[in-house]
């Protein structure tokens, strides 16, 4: 089984708003991500947790700030989000970082956010 | 600079025809390579991944890959209507963890 869930499918919030996104997997992967992808543009990576950790934090603004709760969970809170902010936003998994090869990664369905 | 390049399409092949998509990418230290479909409004699918040179066969799909020449490459044999979609090539850099870089993705279309 692959399957990565995330909730909700779609989000509509203000710009003053506080939100959360969810992603869950039960594949016992090590390393999950999430990434932001505007439309006709392939994804971009956002953060990248390993064993609960934050590994990677790819220059991302304060008002996106993830947390790693457990092995299986990974969540993006945001906050005083912009329009511009509008997109899909995926979370995805891997069975670990890997040393050299990168192990491959599956999505998750995406959240669909709108910032009015 | 980190580079993955596709064509952006569209590819445009009949059905039960090879489609043949490629990409191109500039840090010969990457070791992994990755196929994702991608649906409008849907989230990517792995479709298939390669770390050594020569080919790699699942089903219809075979990927090969070519690091001298820093080249891979996804054929889709007997192509359906169905696999009408977007095609994305991955690939990791040298040295990073976990960090893929996408290409911007060929946009296939095969006609009945």
């Amino acid at each position: 089984d692959t399957e990565v869930t995330q909730t909700p499918k779609h989000l509509v919030m203000g710009m003053t708003n506080k939100k959360s996104l969810k992603c869950e997997q039960h594949m016992g992967h090590r390393a999950m991500y999430w990434y932001k992808q505007k439309a006709k543009k392939p994804p971009e990576l956002m953060f990248v947790y390993s064993y609960e950790k934050l590994s990677i934090n790819e220059s991302v603004p304060s008002r996106f700030s993830p947390e790693c709760p457990n092995s299986s969970l990974l969540n993006l809170h945001l906050h005083a989000l912009q329009p511009e902010d509008s997109a899909l936003y995926l979370c995805a998994s891997s069975q670990d970082l890997g040393r050299g090869i990168v192990y491959e990664q599956y999505f998750g369905p995406g959240t669909r956010l709108t910032v009015t | 600079q980190k580079e993955v390049e596709q064509n952006s399409g569209p590819l445009s092949v009949p059905e039960g025809a090879i489609a043949s998509l490629n990409c191109t990418y500039s840090d010969r230290g990457s070791q992994s390579f990755f196929w994702y479909r991608q649906y409008s409004g849907k989230s990517p699918e792995l479709i298939m991944f390669i770390y050594s040179n020569g080919d790699k066969e699942d089903g219809r799909f075979t990927a090969q890959l070519n690091k001298a020449s820093q080249y891979v490459s996804l054929l889709i044999r007997d192509s359906q209507p169905s696999d009408s979609a977007t095609y994305l090539c991955a690939v990791n850099y040298g040295g990073s963890q976990g960090n893929l870089i996408f290409g911007k993705g060929t946009k296939l279309s095969v006609k009945p």
